[in-house]
């Protein structure tokens, strides 16, 4: 079986802080993919990045960033310089062949960013 | 934006009446999954297709079933509604199951008294 634990289950910050989100993932699969969903208020669920299991160089993509470890079995998630838009649900999900490629969820992380 | 919709967006409805949710989808992408989002567990897939006339179970199936006669279209029913499936459900696509990005639908809010 596999699972995503995602521990912070609600973080707040100011504007302009560096936030990071963590997600520990556990899996038998040695070839899997990670991914980071956000939802934010009005509900939709925008996808943000996927990595493969074999691909363990950090990404960074504007304000996001994510460092993969496998030797942790983490896919942490960092947002420099948050601003109120960033206030939503992020998910960490894990799909792997061993479940069928299907994609198991953590139990999300609410980020409130103030003003 | 993956051109997915889902009706009704929301729906309030009474133990033990049928229901029925419809996703639809513009890509042509051949697999879809369904869904639901409760607090504290994320979202948990109900059932998926990989196909017309093809789909299976997935982690919390029961009391759920599917249908799909269509390639854009993949229909969830609850045959008799209970209050524990009180819920918000996401359809999502794919183009294969191969570890691909699923992209999902906006939502329906249903609420079951």
């Amino acid at each position: 079986a596999q699972k995503v634990t995602q521990a912070q289950t609600e973080i707040s910050v100011v504007e302009k802080e560096d936030v990071t989100l963590d997600c520990v993932y556990e899996t038998r699969d040695t070839t899997y993919y990670l991914f980071w969903y956000k939802q934010p208020p009005s509900g939709e669920l925008v996808f943000l990045i996927r990595r493969n299991s074999f691909d363990e160089q950090n990404e960074i993509s504007g304000r996001y960033s994510w460092n993969f470890q496998k030797s942790t079995s983490s896919f942490n998630f960092t947002i420099t310089a948050s601003q109120v838009v960033d206030s939503a649900v992020y998910f960490c999900a894990l799909s792997g062949r061993n479940a069928g490629n299907m994609l198991t969820f953590g139990g999300g992380t609410r980020l409130m960013v103030k003003p | 934006d993956a051109g997915i919709t889902q009706s009704p967006r929301h729906k309030v409805t009474e133990t033990g009446t049928p229901v029925t949710l419809r996703c639809h989808q513009t890509e042509n992408h051949r697999y879809m999954y369904w869904y639901r989002q409760d607090p504290g567990h994320g979202l948990r897939l109900i059932h998926y297709s990989y196909g017309v006339k093809d789909t299976d179970k997935g982690e919390v199936s029961d009391g759920y079933s599917v249908s799909r006669s269509k390639t854009e279209d993949f229909l969830l029913t609850l045959e008799s509604a209970t209050s524990s499936q009180t819920s918000v459900y996401f359809c999502a696509i794919s183009e294969s199951t191969d570890q691909e990005t699923q992209y999902f639908g906006p939502g329906t809010r249903l609420l079951v008294l």
